[in-house]
């Protein structure tokens, strides 16, 4: 247990609402992420952190911002939510271990715009 | 554009039978994982192959890195209802995964 939990765990909102949703890591972590993941396309990456203040965008960036003032929490909003952007939601942090290097992913967010 | 094809998508089987699932691309990565996804729960890793042409054995199960470490494979021999889930690739650059679309296993008693 890698000690990720998010919140909230389902949501559903409106078009044109703005929506944050939370992971919280206990055991600090460096490098946390936020994915999203939708059928016939695995996970895709959205941001990612690799400090506190420090983040970059993955490929399916567009329409998310994030942020991280402290280690143990990487926030994800959607600034004005779309129905494109009903998904479920995956924060993850990345360890290196005996076997080289892994992320360890939350439960999960299920979000639903209508 | 999926930078990882896995293959197939969907397969449903029967107890007791051989399957195999692919994942391709045309990048090289320095490692490459495999995860499996329950319902209502993120993905959890299996295994890793870092060498080309490595060859990972998990119980009934065979995790194999290409060559040119480009793409792997996951055997399952004498597959059991146990195994039923999402098998996930993904490959490994600099501290992020770059994800396969999903192999949804379920196999049949």
């Amino acid at each position: 247990d890698a000690g990720i939990t998010q919140s909230p765990r389902h949501k559903v909102t409106e078009t044109g609402t703005p929506v944050t949703l939370r992971c919280h890591q206990t055991e600090n972590h460096r490098y946390m992420y936020w994915y999203r993941q939708d059928p016939g396309h695995g996970l895709r990456l959205i941001h990612y952190s690799y400090g506190v203040k420090d983040t970059d965008k993955g490929e399916v960036s567009d329409g998310y911002s994030v942020s991280r003032s402290k280690t143990e929490d990487f926030l994800l909003t959607l600034e004005s939510a779309t129905s494109s952007q009903t998904s479920v939601y995956f924060c993850a942090i990345s360890e290196s271990t005996s076997g080289g290097y892994e992320q360890f992913f939350g439960p999960g967010t299920r979000l639903t715009v209508l | 554009t999926q930078l990882l094809e896995q293959s197939p998508q969907f397969l449903s089987i029967q107890e007791g039978e051989n399957l195999t699932v692919y994942c391709n691309s045309s990048s090289v990565f320095s490692s490459l994982q495999w995860y499996r996804q329950e319902p209502g729960e993120g993905p959890v890793l299996l295994v890793t192959v870092v060498t080309g042409g490595e060859v990972k054995k998990l119980k009934r199960l065979t995790f194999q890195f290409g060559d040119a470490r480009k793409d792997s494979s996951l055997h399952i021999t004498a597959a059991q209802p146990g195994d039923t889930g999402l098998y996930l690739c993904a490959g490994v650059r600099a501290q992020k995964l770059v994800f396969g679309q999903g192999t949804r296993l379920t196999i049949n008693p």
